[in-house]
């Protein structure tokens, strides 16, 4: 157990359709971030929260979004999801930035059928 | 903002083998971090080893070492001692203020 948290694991659910994942990082950590890792991908930057605020942001669609919450666990919002936006989404939390350490949460694998 | 390169897609090597993987990155930032991560078959992503840039020397965690080449921009992985458990993807990424940029990976196989 890395100490950062992601539910749900696995999602299923229909093109057009909105989710909800879920982040708790790290016990002490405030900042956290969402990636993207598409089939054979690489991982792609959406974007960072330090202690609540929006602090970067990468290459997050504009059917994307996000918050960071005072208790420090984050949500990523996915709407209208597309056939494309089938991928693993990791969340990653540090305790400063730049991190000195980025713990990584298993993943939540969606599938947009 | 940071960029990572990692040019080997593929490697293959034989148990018990030494085998290095390459990377360079460029960034504009003074204070930042280097890492490669582990990424085997289960997809969970594990820190294999870090660099602080301002360290000149090389970072060491049992078999696995880095040669840091800040002038170049370079950060290699040695894994010595090859072990089939070795077989994933390995990222190596870069730490700074806008977070983790990673390159695309190298798939590295350990042959029997």
């Amino acid at each position: 157990d890395s100490g950062v948290t992601q539910t749900p694991k696995h999602l299923i659910t229909a093109t057009g359709q909105r989710v909800t994942l879920r982040c708790s990082p790290r016990s002490g950590d405030l900042s956290v971030y969402w990636y993207q890792q598409s089939l054979d991908q690489g991982l792609q930057f959406l974007i960072q929260y330090y202690n609540g605020e929006e602090r970067a942001k990468g290459n997050i669609l504009e059917r994307f979004s996000a918050q960071q919450f005072p208790d420090l666990h984050s949500e990523l919002n996915l709407s209208s999801l597309e056939l494309g936006d089938s991928a693993l989404y990791f969340c990653a939390s540090s305790l400063t930035v730049p991190g000195d350490g980025y713990t990584f949460g298993s993943g939540t694998r969606l599938t947009v059928v | 903002a940071q960029t990572v390169t990692q040019s080997q897609p593929e490697m293959s090597v034989q148990e018990a083998e030494t085998v290095t993987l390459s990377c360079t990155y460029d960034t504009s930032e003074n204070n930042y971090y280097l890492f490669w991560y582990k990424q085997p078959p289960s997809r969970q992503m594990i820190l294999v080893i870090r660099q602080e840039a301002y360290k000149q020397q090389n970072a060491t965690e049992n078999r696995f070492s880095v040669n840091f080449q800040k002038a170049a921009k370079s950060f290699s992985l040695k894994i010595s001692d090859s072990q089939l458990g070795d077989t994933a993807m390995y990222f190596c990424a870069g730490g700074g203020a806008d977070g983790l940029t990673f390159g695309k990976g190298t798939h590295l196989i350990i042959q029997p």
